[in-house]
């Protein structure tokens, strides 16, 4: 079973640029979170989607981040304008049961962005 | 705020056993407690779930109190390929059923 990709894995950019990263999940979950690790800290959840709809996006900074999943499928996270603090992993998890809760979650191996 | 609560690091030996206790004061009644393994530059990996009591699996136990206030991971001789930052994974339900990840503790095994 193929696990959740991510793209790119690396990302350098100047402050008040914007970016963007892309995660494919497991096939066949339809639960994707989109979480940001700053170096020494736990995940801290940005995003969650149920399908293509949002079930939890109380912690993302909505004047410059944005998600979707469109089809359901894989999902875009976009940050524009980047700013220094941005800096951080940019993990992708997906999970098959459609309930909600606290779910097994499978990682992918995330992006690290680097804002300069 | 609830929060979660970790010890920052530990130090062990090969062979020996290591517990990490992981506090929740406010967990969802229907939620799980999951833990989860990181070594650098991966994304976090499934070790163990549990609601209550105890329950184990082939790299390691989870022990659950019956207030469900704590949980305590339990590895078993563990090895240098153990040395990662581990995590605990609730549900706040004063937050909505928010996920809340630990802050993370950093295991040592040392040969």
């Amino acid at each position: 079973e193929a696990g959740v990709a991510q793209s790119p894995r690396y990302k350098i950019i100047e402050k008040r640029q914007s970016v963007a990263f892309w995660c494919n999940p497991i096939s066949g979950h339809a639960t994707l979170y989109w979480y940001q690790q700053i170096l020494g800290q736990g995940p801290k959840l940005l995003i969650q989607f149920q399908n293509n709809g949002v079930v939890d996006d109380s912690q993302l900074p909505k004047d410059r981040f944005s998600a979707e999943r469109l089809k359901g499928v894989d999902s875009t996270l976009k940050i524009q304008p980047a700013k220094l603090e941005d800096s951080a992993v940019y993990l992708c998890a997906s999970s098959s049961r459609r309930t909600g809760g606290t779910e097994t979650q499978y990682f992918g191996p995330g992006t690290r962005l680097l804002v300069l | 705020l609830a929060k979660t609560t970790q010890p920052i690091s530990m130090d062990s030996y090969e062979g020996q056993e290591v517990n990490i206790t992981c506090s929740h004061n406010n967990i969802a009644t229907n939620d799980y407690i999951t833990w989860y393994q990181q070594f650098p530059s991966q994304g976090p990996r499934f070790i163990i779930q549990g609601y209550k009591t105890k329950v184990t699996n082939e790299v390691a136990s989870l022990f659950i109190p019956a207030d469900r206030k704590s949980s305590t991971l339990s590895l078993p001789r563990v090895s240098l390929s153990d040395t990662a930052v581990y995590y605990c994974l609730v549900a706040v339900y004063n937050q909505g059923g928010k996920l809340i990840f630990g802050q993370g503790t950093e295991l040592s095994v040392k040969p």
